[in-house]
C-alpha cells in the first residue's frame, strides 16, 4: 500500500517567518500527492496536489509544495506565516488497493503560528 | 453556496444504542465518503459510494453500515456503538473517481458514547 509520513507532530513558527511542514512518501509507481488543512472543529480543505509536471506546486492561501523525487519528499511551504494559518495539516497520497482508488492520509502536523 | 452538510454536528448516544449520522451535498458529486477521525489522528476511510456502488474498507467493522438513497444524501448507521466508536465522523464528496483527491468535506459530526 502507498503511504505518507509526517515526521513532526507539531511545528511552531513566528508570524511573518517562512514555514515548512514535512512529508515523505512511499509509493510504487508515480506518486499522486496532496495536502489538506483542517481548522479546529471543521472538515478538511483541499490545498494542492502533485500529479505530474513542475516540481513546485502552488495551492490555496499562498501555500506551495515542492516535490523531490530523490528524497521522496513533498514538503508544504509558505514564505510568510500568518496566525490564521494555525491548523492541522495532512499530507495524503493516492492509494490503489482493493481494485479502486482512495486517498490515504498521513498522521497530521499541527502548525502553530505565534504572533 | 454548494456544500457538504452534516447533521447533527454533535451527537450523544448510549453504549449499544443505534445511531444514524446524516450527510447531504448540493455539489451533485457522484462519490460520497465516510471517514472516522479520532482525536488528532488521520481520517480513516470507512466506506464510499460511487453512485450506488458501495465499497467497504476491509477493516471497517460490521457494526458500521451505510445507505445512499439518492445522489444528495448518505447515512452512516452504527448499530451498537461502543466506547471506542467515539470520534469525529467526516463525510466527503468528489466529482468522480478520477478527481478523488479533490474531496470536499463536511464539518463533521462529533459522536460521544456514554
Amino acid at each position: 500500500a502507498q503511504s505518507v509520513a509526517q515526521p513532526e507532530d507539531q511545528v511552531n513558527v513566528a508570524e511573518g517567518n517562512p514555514l515548512t511542514v514535512k512529508c515523505t512518501y512511499s509509493v510504487s509507481g508515480n506518486p499522486y500527492l496532496f495536502w489538506y488543512v483542517q481548522y479546529p472543529n471543521r472538515g478538511l480543505q483541499f490545498l494542492l496536489k502533485y500529479i505530474t509536471g513542475d516540481n513546485l506546486v502552488k495551492g490555496s492561501y499562498g501555500f506551495e509544495a515542492e516535490f523531490n523525487k530523490s528524497q521522496t519528499s513533498f514538503h508544504l511551504k509558505k514564505p510568510s506565516a500568518l496566525v490564521s494559518d494555525s491548523a492541522l495539516y495532512f499530507c495524503a497520497v493516492r492509494d490503489i488497493t482493493g481494485g479502486y482508488q482512495k486517498v490515504t492520509f498521513g498522521t497530521g502536523t499541527k502548525l502553530q503560528v505565534i504572533p | 453556496d454548494a456544500m457538504v452538510i452534516q447533521n447533527p454536528r454533535y451527537q450523544v448516544t448510549q453504549f449499544g444504542k443505534p445511531v444514524t449520522l446524516s450527510c447531504s451535498q448540493t455539489l451533485n458529486h457522484n462519490v460520497m465518503y465516510w471517514y472516522q477521525q479520532k482525536s488528532s489522528q488521520a481520517p480513516k476511510l470507512l466506506f464510499h459510494y460511487y453512485d450506488k456502488d458501495f465499497n467497504n474498507e476491509a477493516d471497517t467493522p460490521d457494526n458500521f453500515q451505510s445507505r445512499r438513497p439518492n445522489t444528495s444524501f448518505c447515512f452512516l448507521d452504527i448499530r451498537s456503538p461502543g466506547l471506542g466508536d467515539a470520534a469525529m465522523y467526516l463525510c466527503a464528496t468528489s466529482r468522480d473517481r478520477e478527481s478523488l483527491y479533490e474531496q470536499y468535506f463536511g464539518p463533521g459530526t462529533r459522536l460521544t458514547v456514554t
